[in-house]
């Protein structure tokens, strides 16, 4: 059974850049021809997609967040990270990690993390 | 503002029917396989329906999709308290190198 754990701070300062790290367990996130994605919930809100990443380093980013998104992934330590840069309240939000299968997207999520954004 | 449309409500009795419509365009819905995921208060969502119209193992066959053009649906029939939740409909968009969208949700009440 594939597990997806999020992790980081739960509060970040404006302007200054999120980083969240994603751990999978019960399977290697190199085997298999996944994707590993981000998604955001703001309270109350819907969800918003932001970028995923193949195992090869292929990315594909949200093009309303792609200059300012990152996701890079540690094979090594079964791991997958994003990084968003310049934020404001409006990034405040739980972040989700899922796996985007080819067939069936976004099959496992993370349980979400809730990250703030203020001084 | 979301890129595929859903109402934002819809409610019925138990042992109803229900739909929820999932509205998008050509670069989307109308190219694409249609994905509904269900959230329950709290939690994070859950895959429903995958490629239009087929359950994952474990979904009772009281959800079904469908897709027709560039709009889909979700039904559930026989309605149980336990379906109140929020429900979501998302494609892959071929816009813009590709990405992910979703519907802006739809909270379904179980009266």
């Amino acid at each position: 059974q594939v597990q997806l754990q999020e992790s980081g701070p739960g509060l970040v300062k404006p302007s200054q850049t999120l980083s969240l790290t994603c751990t999978v367990s019960g399977g290697s996130i190199s085997s298999g021809s996944y994707y590993w994605s981000w998604i955001r919930q703001p309270a109350g809100k819907g969800l918003e997609w932001i970028g995923r990443i193949y195992t090869s380093g292929s990315t594909n980013y949200n093009p309303s967040l792609k200059s300012r998104v990152t996701i890079s992934v540690d094979t090594s330590k079964n791991q997958f990270s994003l990084k968003l840069s310049s934020v404001t309240a409006a990034d405040t939000a739980v972040y989700y990690c899922a796996r985007d299968t080819g067939s069936a997207p976004f099959d496992y999520w993370g349980q979400g993390t809730l990250v703030t954004v203020s001084s | 503002q979301s890129v595929l449309t859903q109402p934002p409500s819809a409610s019925g009795t138990p042992g109803q029917r229900v739909t929820i419509s999932c509205s998008g365009s050509s670069s989307n819905i109308g190219s694409n396989y249609v994905y509904w995921y269900q959230q329950l208060p709290g939690t994070a969502p859950k895959l429903l329906i995958y490629r239009n119209n087929q359950r994952p193992s474990g979904v009772p066959d009281r959800f079904s999709g469908s897709k027709s053009g560039t709009s889909a649906s979700l039904a559930i029939s026989g309605l149980r308290s336990e379906d109140e939740a929020d429900y979501y409909c998302a494609a892959w968009d071929d816009s813009l190198s590709g990405h992910w969208v979703f519907g802006g949700g739809t909270k379904l009440t179980v009266l």
